[in-house]
């Protein structure tokens, strides 16, 4: 147990459903991020939110919509998603974005579009 | 250009017996960190180690050490006494603090194999 808790674990969905992950961390932190990793690329970066404001998006399309109600908790909010979207979404949470040290990543949200 | 490199996509070795896995970077951010990351076949991505681009100190933690050229801008893991259960994807990954915020570039990652 990492700290950081992301459900489901494995999601299948369809390109016309709408889905949402959730990512949970209780450290304290107040800075969350969301990582995509596709097969054979290295993790990109997607959303941070710091202190609930989001203060990073990576030019991530739309049908990716993320929400950060408190420090606590984040979501992605996926609708008509393509094929290719098909990959592990990876949460992250640190102290907050100036601070390095205690930068934790979750166990991951395996996407599989259909 | 590639801001990270790990120029060993797999590496094999015996257990117990020590494994350096290569990380290059670059950047021309005065202050930056960089991270060893373990990635198992569950997905979970396990912090390993951290160093700040101004600590004198190369970085252990147990078995993990980073050996840091600062001057060479590489950032090598060592682990020593090599477990089965050290067979993971390990990733070097860095943080450039003025230019690219609180973001993380990540390398493409070595598949790490210990035999028995």
């Amino acid at each position: 147990e990492t700290g950081v808790t992301q459900t489901p674990r494995h999601l299948v969905m369809g390109m016309t459903n709408k889905k949402s992950l959730k990512c949970e961390q209780h450290l304290g932190h107040n800075a969350m991020y969301w990582y995509k990793q596709s097969a054979k690329k290295p993790l990109e970066l997607m959303f941070v939110y710091n202190f609930k404001e989001q203060t990073e998006n990576n030019s991530v399309p739309s049908r990716f919509s993320p929400e950060c109600p408190n420090s606590s908790h984040l979501f992605l909010h996926l609708h008509t998603l393509q094929p290719e979207d098909s990959a592990l979404y990876l949460c992250a949470s640190s102290q907050d974005i100036t601070h390095d040290y205690g930068y934790t990543f979750g166990s991951g949200t395996r996407l599989t579009v259909v | 250009a590639q801001k990270i490199t790990q120029t060993q996509p797999g590496m094999f070795v015996q257990e117990k017996e020590a494994v350096t896995l290569d990380c290059t970077y670059d950047t021309s951010d005065p202050s930056y960190g960089l991270f060893w990351y373990k990635q198992p076949s569950s997905g979970e991505m396990i912090f390993l180690i951290y160093q700040g681009s101004y600590d004198q100190q190369n970085a252990t933690e147990g078995r993990y050490s980073l050996n840091f050229q600062k001057a060479r801008k590489s950032a090598n893991l060592v682990i020593s006494a090599s477990q089965l259960g050290d067979s993971a994807m390990y990733f070097c990954a860095m943080r450039e603090r003025e230019t690219s915020g609180s973001r993380l570039t990540f390398g493409e990652g070595t598949q790490l194999t210990v035999n028995p």
